[in-house]
């Protein structure tokens, strides 16, 4: 059975950084992409970062382009979302979800930037 | 970027009742369009993808239709576990962008 689970959020200050995780099993991290996707509190779904199958390739969303970094760790069949410069408006629940069909997400893990 | 638009942005509908929604692009995204439901508190589901293909575990009663530019999600009787939030997103062109707005579908 897939499942993914997300760690590593909770309250930073303006400015600070935070390193989210996306421990997966039940299947080989290195075949398919994995998306991170926030939601901000009452608002609708933000795609924000992909890193593809190989490793290589990555995407940013133009909000987090240049502040937040995708990798993983096949040996720990994991993911990371790196958050720096951290705002009010970076604020939300962040889930991590499988390849392009997004078929499978995490429960969420919550990110509270705030002084 | 791709700009999905979604109507209605609310339907209010009774348990039994059928449900349309619908999922415009800004420019063709061939058959490349999935839908994912979001209950309150909780993560989204992949309900229909690829336009017309049932997710695992989603059942018959629900189903996707459209292809290039308009896609609908229908629900053939709404039952109380179908109420929430539907969203739809392409992967025709990667990265995929911004999900649609969404529709809540909630009690009448």
């Amino acid at each position: 059975e897939v499942q993914l689970v997300e760690s590593g959020g909770g309250l930073a200050q303006p400015g600070g950084s935070l390193r989210l995780s996306c421990v997966t099993s039940g299947y080989n991290i290195i075949t398919l992409g994995m998306n991170w996707v926030r939601q901000a509190p009452g608002k609708g779904l933000e795609w924000i970062s992909f890193i593809g199958s190989s490793g290589v390739t990555v995407y940013y969303a133009d909000s987090v382009r240049g502040r937040f970094r995708i990798s993983r760790d096949i040996a720990k069949n994991s993911f990371y979302l790196e958050l720096d410069g951290l705002t009010a408006e970076d604020t939300a629940v962040y889930y991590c979800a499988r390849d392009q069909i997004l078929d499978y997400w995490g429960p969420g893990t919550l990110v509270t930037v705030s002084s | 970027e791709i700009v999905l638009t979604q109507s209605p942005a609310t339907l209010s509908l009774s348990p039994g009742e059928s449900a349309t929604l619908s999922c415009r692009a800004s420019q063709s995204v061939r058959k490349y369009l999935n839908w994912y439901h979001q209950k309150p508190g909780q993560a989204p589901r992949l309900v229909i993808y690829d336009a017309s293909i049932r997710a695992t575990g989603i059942p018959d009663t629900f189903s996707g239709s459209g292809y290039g530019t308009d896609f609908t999600l229908t629900i053939s009787s709404v039952q109380s576990e179908d109420f929430g939030v539907y969203y739809c997103q392409q992967r025709d062109a990667w990265p995929p962008g911004a999900f649609g707005r969404g529709t809540r579908v909630d009690v009448k």
